[in-house]
């Protein structure tokens, strides 16, 4: 039983260019999210879903679009990569009625050059 | 709006010691609490939560909500617990995020 995946784990980026980041997982799960990770930051939201087809602003969404057009999928989308957005990517997944436990990735480190 | 605080970005204490991690949160109605762990490689993880009331891997964590607090307590520290933790709070009744603090790396020194 994968979980939660995504893909890639590393990328190296230059300024401007653009990448998507994946996330799968397999718990049938209405709940998604994608959180970004930074030293003395904490975990802050990106963007989250509550269901195929919605998706919903977080606390730092600038610079950032996401897609769910199936429910295992969430999908973050950097399209002009900015040195500010070098960190470590989190998505995880939550069963609907509330959220209670985050089940998360292994986390994406990316760096932008 | 909901803000969690953990004022202790580095927290280092001795095996066998007892360890307190801090946390402060600002919330208007009702929260949920939890605190998360992130073991070295492995994923993050939900450690406990106040609803449940319970004790695991010997720590425990009590709501204060007259101090807004919800700090991690084990009495006697050992050195598998040397992770990153996180506490982390929702709005009761079909929350639909979680919103964290910044962390706190605890480090048992044997």
């Amino acid at each position: 039983n994968a979980g939660v995946t995504q893909t890639p784990k590393f990328r190296v980026l230059k300024t401007g260019q653009s990448m998507t980041l994946l996330c799968a997982q397999d718990m049938n799960h209405e709940y998604m999210y994608w959180y970004r990770q930074d030293p003395g930051m904490g975990l802050r939201l990106i963007h989250y879903s509550v269901g195929e087809g919605t998706t919903a602003k977080g606390e730092v969404p600038d610079g950032y679009n996401v897609s769910r057009l199936k429910k295992q999928n969430f999908l973050l989308g950097l399209e002009s990569a900015a040195p500010s957005q070098t960190s470590v990517y989190f998505c995880a997944s939550s069963p609907p009625g509330g959220v209670r436990e985050l089940f998360f990735g292994e986390g994406s480190r990316l760096t932008v050059l | 709006a909901q803000r969690v605080t953990q004022p202790e970005k580095l927290l280092s204490v001795f095996k066998g010691a007892p360890v307190e991690l801090k946390c402060n949160y600002s919330y208007s109605g009702s929260p949920e609490l939890f605190w998360y762990v992130q073991y070295s490689r492995q994923r993050l993880q939900l450690l406990l939560r106040h609803i449940s009331r319970e004790s695991i891997k010997g720590f425990t964590a009590d709501l204060n909500k007259g101090e807004t607090s919800f700090h991690l307590k084990k009495p006697f520290a050992q050195e598998e617990d040397s992770a990153m933790y996180y506490c982390a709070l929702s709005g009761l009744q079909g929350a639909q995020k979680l919103v964290f603090g910044q962390g706190t790396r605890l480090t048992i020194n044997p």
